[in-house]
């Protein structure tokens, strides 16, 4: 099983919302990270997480909030968002952080903030 | 800060054409990705390689690590092809940031019947 899903495919929020991201792998990975992507724009990382500890946050807005409850599940917790952080949010994950392994990516969910 | 180009940024070819889309970074690397994207889709990983030449079905990646450059072929372009091409490369960063991807922009091709 290569697959790395994501759930919801799509979500709309308003801005005074609370909602949560969802992201599954069950290839034993120990990495695995947030990205966000805007239309005809590469992704941007947004966190890594390594052994289910927070790696790295690449000075992503505190409305964000990742989580990895288990090495399996990676979860982003959305609060209070703006129109601006309307875009795809990809998942991926890796067999580790370092090393050359290939990133195995979800299909995003497709959030709009109203 | 490893710069990541790709060339073309646009590409519209004739069903059954020959297809190269280059990348060139300018920093050493430790391995480049090619990754395929789908109009609204998710990304999927088509190689990653480091050094020579790799080949999967029509595709075919290359990697000069010496020039900094590699190049993704498509042989026999079908419609279904039609994507954005993803350059990435990982390393020629200190710290951390080595271990991450660093994007090029993409390469949206077309293919016509």
């Amino acid at each position: 099983d290569t697959e790395v899903t994501q759930t919801p495919k799509h979500l709309v929020m308003g801005m005074t919302n609370k909602k949560s991201l969802k992201c599954e792998q069950h290839m034993g990975h120990r990495a695995m990270y947030w990205y966000k992507q805007k239309a005809k724009k590469p992704p941007e990382l947004m966190f890594v997480y390594s052994y289910e500890k927070l790696s790295i946050n690449e000075s992503v807005p505190s409305r964000f909030s990742p989580e990895c409850p288990n090495s399996s599940l990676l979860n982003l917790h959305l609060h209070a968002l703006q129109p601006e952080d309307s875009a795809l949010y990809l998942c991926a994950s890796s067999q580790v952080e370092t090393g050359d392994y290939e990133q195995y990516f979800g299909p995003g969910t497709r959030l709009t903030v109203t | 800060k490893n710069e990541v180009e790709q060339s073309p940024q646009n590409l519209t070819a004739q069903e059954g054409e020959f297809i190269t889309i280059n990348c060139s970074y300018s920093v050493g690397i430790s391995a480049l990705h090619w990754l395929q994207q789908h109009p609204g889709g998710g990304i999927v990983s088509l190689f990653m390689l480091s050094s020579g030449k790799k080949k999967h079905g029509r595709l075919i990646a290359t990697i000069n690590i010496q020039e900094k450059h590699s190049s993704l072929h498509i042989t026999a372009s079908h419609p279904r092809d039609s994507a954005v091409y993803i350059c990435a490369v990982k390393g020629g960063m200190a710290g951390a940031g080595s271990y991450q991807l660093t994007f090029g922009k993409g390469t949206k091709l077309s293919v016509i019947p």
